[in-house]
């Protein structure tokens, strides 16, 4: 019965690949995040989303978009990885005003 | 901008003692969450308890307690008869009311128990 979904768990790549992350949660949530945690355990929000407003931390690169192809899922694509992207990314949802839960995290590797 | 603030890096317990990890924040809001994630090494980010600001009584769930100063801006956790697996790493987060806002961590506290 998991909740908060994501794939893959680890990811390992070379800098200047694409590459994407998917989530999906089965809560009926209606708004869904991404954070990215870095080397210092240091959690930020990179986006936020429902099905009427994308909100984007304004320090996050282009480089990074989510794309929702349903009000379940949230995937991140990474265009031209670069070696400071490697981190923990953490998807999450809520219904609003409720708790968020999160998925049990990606880590990704950039050399 | 919202901020929380997490002033203890690290705190050592001993087994069965009582704990208490301190978060302040900043915020012009009225309509606010505050939270206490744990995460253990397995990375996995857990909810531990959570407060309305609206509401004056202070959150409990068994072993775990807040201390709500809303004038203050403060926001602690209480951790009684502490055992081997709260071990972790505590972030205490904030997240205005309405919205699609995420959350705002804190930089966390580092929970060491001493067996």
């Amino acid at each position: 019965d998991t909740a908060v979904s994501q794939t893959p768990k680890y990811l390992v790549t070379q800098m200047g690949n694409d590459k994407s992350i998917k989530c999906e949660q089965n809560l009926g949530h209606d708004t869904m995040y991404w954070y990215k945690q870095d080397s210092k355990k240091f959690l930020k929000i990179m986006f936020s989303y429902n099905n009427k407003e994308l909100i984007i931390n304004e320090t996050v690169p282009n480089r990074f978009s989510p794309k929702s192809p349903d009000k379940a899922h949230l995937n991140l694509h990474i265009n031209s990885l670069e070696l400071g992207d490697s981190a923990v990314y953490f998807c999450a949802s809520n219904r609003r005003e409720e708790t968020q839960y999160f998925g049990p995290g990606t880590r990704l590797l950039v050399l | 901008a919202q901020t929380v603030t997490q002033s203890q890096p690290e705190m050592s317990v001993q087994e069965a003692e009582t704990v208490t990890l301190s978060c302040t924040y900043d915020t012009s809001e009225s309509d606010y969450y505050l939270f206490w994630y744990k995460q253990p090494p397995s990375r996995q980010m857990i909810l531990v308890i959570r407060q309305e600001a609206y509401k004056q009584q202070n959150a409990t769930e068994n072993r775990f307690s807040v201390n709500f100063q809303k004038a203050a801006k403060s926001f602690s956790l209480k951790i009684s008869d502490s055992q081997l697996g709260d071990a972790a790493m505590y972030f205490c987060a904030y997240r205005r009311g309405g919205g699609a806002d995420g959350l705002t961590f804190g930089k966390g506290t580092h929970l060491i128990i001493q067996p």
